[in-house]
Formats: structure tokens, sequence, C-alpha cells
């Protein structure tokens, strides 16, 4: 049962460039969401999508955007980078939002760097 | 406002000992849901409890319990037996929205780091 898979693993960019990140679920979950993790905090949301439409958005700039693909991947694009987007970019998946199903599993992430 | 609240930024267990990890969250939805991640230093949140705010009994997977206090906002994860590959950072996480709304969306705390010594 392949678990939730981001790539790249590691990624630098310079300020100004952009960037775009990719997730594929967990096989069975219909629903991801990304998180961005600086250094020494916990996560924050960024955005969660679900039947390729955005669901619900946090406290993140319209330069972050997001698409979900109708075999449920997604892709997580930030434009104009600037040097406080360096972070751990998690991205999780999850089967509806009630019960223990809406339990959330976490890929690997991206660890961006932006110079 | 939705709050997680982890008050020990470290703690030390000796192996094979019990150790409690502390959480409190705010909330004003009668329904939410608790969750603990694991995150090592590889990066990757690793699942490891959830607890319905419904639920009667305290959940429990393993060496890992969830010590589950409505009534004190609390809901704090204990590790039996302490091996050294517990060694992490730990996540006290609130799902955010209310139960049967859009999103499952999650709020975290500011976690613990555990170091397990031999």
């Amino acid at each position: 049962d392949a678990g939730v898979t981001q790539s790249p693993t590691h990624l630098i960019k310079t300020r100004g460039q952009q960037v775009t990140l990719r997730c594929s679920p967990k096989s069975g979950h219909d629903t991801v969401s990304w998180y961005q993790q600086a250094l020494g905090q916990g996560p924050q949301f960024i955005f969660q999508y679900y039947e390729e439409e955005e669901r619900q958005r946090g406290n993140f700039p319209d330069r972050f955007s997001g698409h979900q693909f109708p075999n449920y991947s997604s892709e997580l694009n930030v434009n104009a980078l600037l040097l406080g987007d360096s972070a751990l970019y998690l991205c999780a998946s999850s089967l509806g939002w009630s019960g223990p199903q809406e339990t959330q599993y976490f890929g690997p992430g991206t660890r961006l760097l932006v110079l | 406002a939705q709050k997680i609240t982890q008050t020990q930024p470290g703690m030390f267990v000796q192996e094979k000992e019990a150790v409690t990890l502390d959480c409190t969250y705010d909330t004003s939805d009668p329904s939410y849901g608790l969750f603990w991640y694991k995150q090592p230093s590889s990066g990757e949140m690793i699942f490891l409890i959830y607890q319905g705010s419904y639920d009667q009994q305290n959940a429990t997977e393993g060496r890992y319990s969830l010590n589950f206090q409505k009534a004190r906002k609390s809901a704090n994860l204990v590790i039996s037996a302490s091996q050294l590959g517990d060694s992490a950072m730990y996540f006290c996480a609130m799902r955010a929205s209310p139960y049967g709304g859009a999103t499952n969306k999650l709020i975290f705390g500011t976690g613990t780091l555990l170091a397990v010594q031999p």
C-alpha cells in the first residue's frame, strides 16, 4: 500500500523565481492538504483540495496556488519566491473529513531553500 | 480562537520508562478531532494516534495512549516503555473545522522534542 509521495525532496531557488511541488496521495485517498513548516515551528495549513477544487485556504498570499488532478494528485505552486518561503513543504492526504477517516497521512516533504 | 498549546519544549526519558507529553487545546466547536504526530529528523510526519471528541474511551495504539480529559481540554500522549527510536519531535494537532464541515484542516502546536537516553 503506497503512502503519500512528494517530489522533489530538495530544491534550491533564488528570489523571484517560481517553483512547483508535487504530491501523490495515499492509495484510496481523495483529499490533499498542503502545509508549510518553517524551521523550529509546527506546520501551517496552506490549503486543501477535494474533487479538484480548493475547499479551504489558510492565511497565505495569492502567490501560493495549487491544483488537484483527476487522479487526486496535487501540485503546489509558489510564484515570486521570497527568502521567507524557505521551509519544509508537507503534503497530506485523507479520505473524508469525519471520524478516524479524517486522519491525515503525510509525505516525506520537500525542503525548499530560497537564496 | 482555536489553538493547541504544548508547554514542554524538550524532555528527557530513560529507555524502557514511560513518558507523558502534554497538550491542551482550545475550541468552541462541540465536535473536533485530536491527533499526535511524530517527526524524526528526516522530516516526515508520522501519524501516531487519533481521538474524536465524542469518543468515550481513551485511544490506544500499541505503546501509545492518549489521556483525553475533555473538561480540562487536555489530550496528553503517553508513551510506554520508551525506546531509543522514539527520540523525535512530537506534535499535537486538532481538526479545526466543525464536524461535517467542508474540510479537516489541522492546526498544530509548537512541538515537544523527546530524547530517550540509554
